[in-house]
């Protein structure tokens, strides 16, 4: 079992560029999350899938969307990046939300 | 607001030596608890959790935790700890009224050798 996957590990982008996200999982697992984390403030959510064709704005929504392409997969794209927007972001799903979650290993996100 | 506090935000601590980690949360009703840990350069991983029952709970590589209700605390402990238990150490709580995980700001754990 591969667990969480994240592509890419590491990306830089230039202020006002594009890009998506990947995330999947391979635990049949009905929730999934994406988080950004920043120093001395832990992880924040940004979105929420709790199933397939369902998404939620978590604590921290501008600037993103998502799509819960299928059961497996749920994808964060940045529309315009923005220098706050530098972070590390993580991916993680869970089997419904009263569970513990599973991450993948992150993307490390510079936007310039 | 909900929130989770965790009161040290760097520890240092030399082999051998006791650990205990503070994690405190403002919310009355019903939680699930975890304790996460992030190794460097690395994900996040479940150390242990706590959805009811026994309050003292174990998990992987010696550490366990223990939740007292009255004081809204689920402290981490290891009785002594080992170079390789250097890393960023969170907190979370799960509200039962809330689907989200609420998290703590991390306490980063540094073992001198």
């Amino acid at each position: 079992n591969a667990g969480v996957t994240q592509t890419p590990k590491f990306q830089v982008l230039k202020t006002g560029q594009s890009m998506t996200l990947q995330c999947a999982q391979d635990m049949n697992h009905n929730s999934m999350y994406w988080y950004r984390q920043d120093p001395g403030m832990g992880l924040r959510l940004i979105y929420y899938s709790a199933s397939e064709g369902t998404t939620d704005k978590g604590e921290v929504p501008n600037g993103y969307n998502v799509s819960r392409l299928n059961k497996r997969e749920f994808s964060l794209r940045l529309e315009s990046a923005a220098p706050s927007q530098t972070s590390v972001y993580f991916c993680a799903s869970s089997g419904t939300d009263k569970d513990e979650q599973f991450f993948g290993p992150g993307t490390r996100l510079t936007v310039l | 607001a909900q929130s989770v506090s965790q009161h040290n935000h760097h520890v240092i601590l030399s082999e051998a030596a006791s650990l205990e980690l503070g994690c405190n949360y403002s919310y009355g009703g019903t939680v699930n608890l975890f304790w996460y840990v992030q190794y460097p350069g690395q994900h996040l991983q479940l150390l242990l959790k706590y959805f009811s029952g026994d309050p003292l709970v174990k998990g992987i590589k010696g550490f366990e935790a223990e939740f007292i209700k009255s004081k809204f605390s689920f402290n981490l402990r290891k009785p002594s700890v080992q170079w390789s238990d250097t890393a960023e150490y969170f907190c979370a709580v799960k509200p039962d009224s809330n689907y989200q995980l609420i998290w703590g700001a991390g306490t980063k754990l540094i073992i001198k050798p």
